[in-house]
């Protein structure tokens, strides 16, 4: 069974950039694609990006020009950073495996989450 | 930013059956893109529930079951358990060429 497990500042000041790391344990970070989703508090769910193993990248149109991935196959890790944040950035941010392998493209594995808050 | 529309709501006393609906346009689920489910308990991670419109994967008991139907997809819950109270959303794909989440279902036994 893949684990993920986020890690990162929990605290990020505005104006500043997030960043997050995934690291993933018992299985293969490749053929698979890497996600960040994001779910303010009381929110519902909000898909921020994906990378695929070789490091080609899926953004949301919204968060373009703040959102930028890498992935790092050697470690079994993948990062997230989201630029000039403010207030309405604070959520729990989740890693997560898309799988395509059946024909159909799904989230299959979840981390468990890490909230970030954004806050002087 | 939601583009698919879930109510905000369902419930049902234990055995009884309800369905979750998830609303879309001409630019997603109509446009033949598929529709996953997932159950979000409380304080917890999502979890997959129906993949591919229809199909569940291994594990997930078989009152859950799925269907799409034009811009539309529901997820219909049949003999309603008490640990079936979460949080449900629907997600597909739209042109634009992003991932989108419905606005989620909070699912209440009465």
């Amino acid at each position: 069974q893949v684990h993920l497990q986020e890690s990162g500042p929990g605290l990020v000041k505005p104006s500043e950039t997030l960043s997050l790391t995934c690291t993933v344990s018992d299985g293969s970070i490749s053929n698979y694609y890497w996600n960040w989703i994001r779910q303010p508090p009381g929110k519902g769910l909000e898909w921020i990006g994906l990378i695929y193993y070789t490091g080609s990248t899926n953004y949301n149109p919204s968060l373009k020009s703040r959102v930028t991935m890498s992935v790092d196959t050697s470690r079994k890790q993948f990062s997230v950073r989201l630029s000039s944040v403010t207030a309405a950035d604070t959520a729990v941010y989740y890693c997560a495996r898309g799988d395509d392998s059946s024909g159909f493209y799904y989230v299959d594995y979840w981390g468990q989450g890490i909230l970030v808050t954004v806050s002087s | 930013q939601s583009v698919l529309t879930q109510p905000p709501s369902v419930s049902g006393a234990p055995g009884q059956r309800v369905t979750i609906s998830c609303t879309g346009s001409s630019s997603n689920i109509g446009a033949g893109y598929d529709v996953h489910w997932y159950q979000q308990l409380p304080g917890t991670a999502p979890k997959l529930l129906i993949y591919g419109n229809s199909n569940r994967p291994s594990g997930v008991p078989d009152r859950f079951s799925g269907s799409k139907s034009g811009a539309s997809a529901s997820l219909v819950i049949t003999g309603l358990q008490a640990e079936d109270e979460a949080d449900y959303y629907c997600q597909s794909y739209d042109s634009s060429r992003y991932y989108v989440f419905g606005t989620g279902t909070k699912v209440t036994v009465l």
